[in-house]
């Protein structure tokens, strides 16, 4: 898998706003996508997936939508805290881990 | 639950040298998978391995290697250092539950060849 790290996207909100963060992936055959979250200095933590069988999945405070007609994933999270800025980034899997690919990230900043 | 554990933390190296990163999964997770982080080309897949078998491979030429062992820790090594392999080198386990593979990472080394 690669993915091509340009410059980082960036988003800011207001603290209490809700945050939409996109991912457009590349592969119409991937099945399987994650959200992953990235905190300065930190390995990535798993916030939420989804599997092509499905267009929606909620969490706590947080929903992905998948809309594999124009191949796109979103992340919205909730009433956005302090503690939700961090880069997000999306994966997408298919056939397993070898056909895995990354997006470049969306750098989320929550303005108190 | 302990999570996923990466050792050494931080790492100077020599061009020219090998280094050997170690992780250990969390307990029960069988699937282990390493990636390289760089500012330059973001996240990529490395190797995954299952039951101390190589089960998916990246595109990174043979410098970059791995193994798992029989409780699942696993290491991966890189000869012949050069200045690109400067990353952050992530360790993931996996389990598959009811809603799906669970994902973790851990921390990360962080490597930088001079």
């Amino acid at each position: 898998g690669e993915n091509v790290g340009l410059h980082l996207p960036t988003l800011s909100v207001q603290e209490g706003d809700n945050s939409i963060i996109n991912c457009a992936y590349s592969n119409s055959a991937s099945d399987y996508f994650i959200w992953y979250k990235q905190e300065s200095g930190k390995g990535p933590q798993f916030i939420i997936d989804i599997r092509s069988n499905m267009d929606k999945r909620q969490g706590q405070r947080v929903t992905v939508l998948l809309n594999k007609t124009v191949k796109h994933l979103s992340l919205q999270i909730a009433a956005t805290q302090p503690g939700d800025s961090a880069v997000y980034f999306c994966a997408e899997y298919s056939g397993g881990y070898q056909k895995v690919t990354f997006g470049i990230g969306t750098k989320l900043q929550v303005i108190p | 639950k302990a999570g996923v554990t990466q050792t050494p933390r931080y790492l100077i190296k020599t061009r020219g040298q090998q280094v050997t990163l170690s992780c250990s999964p969390i307990s029960g997770h069988r699937s282990v998978s390493w990636y390289q982080q760089t500012p330059g080309q973001g996240l990529q897949f490395l190797f995954e391995y299952f039951s101390e078998t190589q089960r998916n491979k990246g595109n990174f030429p043979g410098r970059f290697s791995g193994r798992q062992f029989s409780n699942s820790r696993s290491e991966m090594n890189v000869s012949t250092l050069e200045l690109g392999d400067s990353a952050l080198y992530l360790c993931a386990s996996s389990a598959f539950t009811s809603s799906g593979n669970t994902i973790y990472f851990g921390e990360g080394s962080w490597l930088t060849v001079v």
